[in-house]
């Protein structure tokens, strides 16, 4: 069956750390993977999209890496800080008679100061 | 500011009950959407319009219809509400034919109770 799993325990890190993010799937062929932002009360913030030839994208504190071959996508934050402390989201769009997206769950971070 | 306004925030309706969600964007996307988030579950797609004048289901539809009025608003009518359809519904917005696609846009939500 197809799936999209990210990580259902939340994250806690301290302020300052590098945290990172699992998006894995399985029987599907993704051309891009999303991630997304979403506040407590709020609808997603898109914040990066990555190609499915391309290894890793970078945006300020952010990085996201797409490994094709294990499938699986990898979100950093470097140097994180609490107001960090949200839910992201991934979604891969799949070419399915036009592109279909379909989105994660996600997995909520904590950052204390 | 430009985005995507979602109409009302809050909502509690009885089983059998009727009621619309509005959208409006004002971006001058294309494509509009409604998913619904349930916890521990990804947004699901209920409808979408590629474009104005045009409707498609999405993933789960079954209970709701939607109008795409014009360009900008997109709404979304649950005829006889169940309490299956608790849920905080999102509407979205997305311009279409760029690769790569550029995300979405989506409004804040509607949460709605059926009780």
């Amino acid at each position: 069956s197809q799936k999209i799993e990210q990580n259902s325990e939340a994250l806690n890190i301290q302020e300052g750390k590098t945290a990172t993010l699992t998006c894995n799937y399985t029987n599907y062929s993704p051309a891009y993977l999303q991630w997304y932002r979403q506040d407590p009360g709020r609808g997603p913030v898109f914040l990066l999209l990555i190609r499915e030839n391309e290894k890793e994208k970078r945006k300020e504190r952010l990085k996201v890496t797409f490994d094709t071959t294990l499938k699986q996508s990898l979100f950093h934050i470097t140097a994180s800080q609490p107001a960090d402390s949200a839910t992201y989201l991934c979604a891969l769009d799949v070419l399915s008679g036009g592109f279909k997206t379909i989105f994660g769950a996600g997995t909520r971070l904590f950052v204390k100061a | 500011n430009a985005g995507v306004t979602q109409t009302p925030k809050f909502q509690v309706l009885k089983t059998g009950q009727s009621m619309t969600l509005q959208c409006a964007q004002d971006m001058n996307h294309n494509s509009m959407y409604w998913y619904r988030q349930d916890p521990g579950m990804g947004l699901r797609l209920i409808y979408y319009s590629a474009s104005e004048g045009t409707t498609d289901k999405g993933e789960v539809p079954n209970g709701y219809n939607v109008s795409r009025l014009n360009k900008r608003e997109f709404s979304l009518r649950l005829e006889s509400a169940a309490p299956s359809q608790t849920s905080v519904y999102f509407c979205a917005s997305s311009e279409v034919g760029l690769f790569p696609p550029p995300g979405y846009t989506f409004g804040s939500g509607t949460r709605l109770t059926v009780v």
